[in-house]
């Protein structure tokens, strides 16, 4: 099993509509997770942090996290096309920062 | 954050060659990492670069393969030695100001063709 593991995608969503990224992991020590937005071609940016359960806001981005599901999630609103990149999940495993495999997100005018 | 400057930012090698990538920050950090991302695929660690003392490799990589320096808190260094094609990919520089689990912030990476 991986450690952090994300719905590879891609995902399609019409502009103004709600985007909804999901990443699970599998150790239960893991303390902090990261979302990280990646254009193409272009490094890996990051967008949220979140450390404790519930839900943190920023704009238009709210990240949520569940420890005892062990799940992770990414929501967007009101979507742009300038949202649309690979979406990057990252936990702490063993204080190690681990990524998934990413979520390709396309934003349709 | 901070400002990462990786160099060169991209390259095209001959197989056999070696390169070095060189990543400068604009602040001291405590903790630099050098990461390799193949077209298509995620982010995987290569190493910790630690300051002063021989770097950290992850599974499956190796010091003479990916000698790394750190001479000090805001510079550090990865060579890709003796290349083969397998060796293309981005190669990407990463910080983090403390050790407790905090995010990582990237350069703009160095993407790399080895013919």
């Amino acid at each position: 099993q991986k450690e952090v593991e994300q719905n590879s995608g891609p995902l399609s969503v019409p502009e103004g509509a709600i985007a909804s990224l999901n990443c699970t992991y599998s150790d239960r020590g893991s303390q902090s997770f990261f979302w990280y937005r990646q254009y193409s071609g272009k490094s890996p940016e990051l967008i949220m942090s979140i450390y404790s359960n519930g839900d943190k806001e920023d704009g238009r981005f709210t990240a949520q996290l569940n420890k005892a599901s062990q799940y992770v999630s990414l929501l967007i609103r009101d979507s742009q096309p300038s949202d649309s990149a690979t979406y990057l999940c990252a936990g702490t495993p063993l204080e190690k920062l681990t990524f998934g495999t990413g979520t390709r997100l396309t934003i349709i005018p | 954050s901070a400002v990462i400057s990786q160099k060169p930012s991209r390259d095209i090698c001959q197989r056999g060659t070696s390169l070095t990538i060189q990543c400068q920050v604009d602040s001291q950090v405590t903790m630099m990492f050098w990461y390799r991302q193949q077209p298509g695929q995620s982010l995987t660690l290569i190493a910790t670069a630690n300051q002063g003392s021989e770097a950290t490799y992850e599974s499956g990589f190796v010091i003479d393969k990916f000698p790394i320096s750190r001479p000090n808190l805001t510079f550090s260094t990865l060579t890709v030695s003796n290349m083969s094609p397998e060796d293309s990919s981005i190669y990407l520089c990463s910080v983090a100001f403390s050790t407790d689990n905090q995010p990582q912030h990237f350069g703009d990476g160095t993407r790399l063709s080895i013919l």
